[in-house]
């Protein structure tokens, strides 16, 4: 059975530019997490997504980021205009019922 | 709110001797669910050992956690570490097939 896929795998960008990941969850997965690991912190999540509806993104700084899964399949993480505080690695997590989540290998973004 | 406390900082353990990460946590929910996630440097979280059955001990790549609901606890030991072992690790606790709420990580390092 194939993981998580993430990609790119890595990102850098100027301060102001745009950048959007992208995720592909274990196929069957139902629920679909994006995560913000900053260096040296533990996963901090941003938004998740039962099927093609977001559950909660109370963690998304909505003025720039913005996250879809309209399919309810694959999934696209975007900011709009990234900042030196947006430096981390984003993770993509998928689960269905209480089996757990798996991680994807994740995108390290550097803002320069 | 709910919340995942655990051994803080640095374990740092010599080659052969067992291993013991202490996890509470604190939920107003009857059946959680908890897990142990292992991430290695530059790799992402990867599922160790997961439970909601009290008293029950799961076990999985020489790792082994039981889920004590009196006590709150689930805590992860090996009988004996191995240098591979050295690497963050995470519990988890979730209720509601979907957000993990993390503790604050371990880090685990084994000298020869």
């Amino acid at each position: 059975e194939a993981g998580v896929t993430q990609s790119p795998r890595y990102a850098v960008l100027q301060e102001g530019q745009a950048v959007s990941f992208w995720c592909d969850p274990i196929s069957g997965h139902d629920t679909l997490y994006w995560y913000q690991q900053p260096r040296d912190q533990g996963p901090q999540l941003l938004v998740y997504f039962r099927d093609e509806a977001v559950i909660d993104n109370s963690q998304l700084p909505s003025d720039r980021f913005s996250a879809v899964r309209p399919k309810g399949t694959n999934s696209t993480l975007k900011i709009q205009s990234a900042k030196q505080g947006d430096t981390a690695t984003y993770l993509c997590a998928s689960s269905l019922g209480r089996g757990g989540q798996y991680f994807g290998p994740g995108t390290r973004l550097t803002v320069l | 709110g709910d919340s995942v406390t655990q051994t803080e900082g640095l374990v740092t353990l010599t080659e052969g001797l067992p291993v013991m990460l202490n996890c509470t946590y604190q939920t107003i929910y009857s059946n959680p669910f908890l897990f142990w996630y292992v991430q290695h440097l530059n790799e992402s979280p990867r599922l160790l050992l997961k439970s909601f059955t009290d008293n029950k001990r799961t076990e999985h790549q020489g790792f082994h956690a039981t889920l004590h609901k009196s006590s709150s606890s689930f805590h992860l030991q090996k009988s004996s570490a191995q240098l591979s072992d050295s690497a963050l690790y995470y519990c988890a606790l979730t209720y509601n097939q979907g957000k993990l709420i993390f503790g604050q990580g371990t880090k685990l390092s084994i000298k020869p």
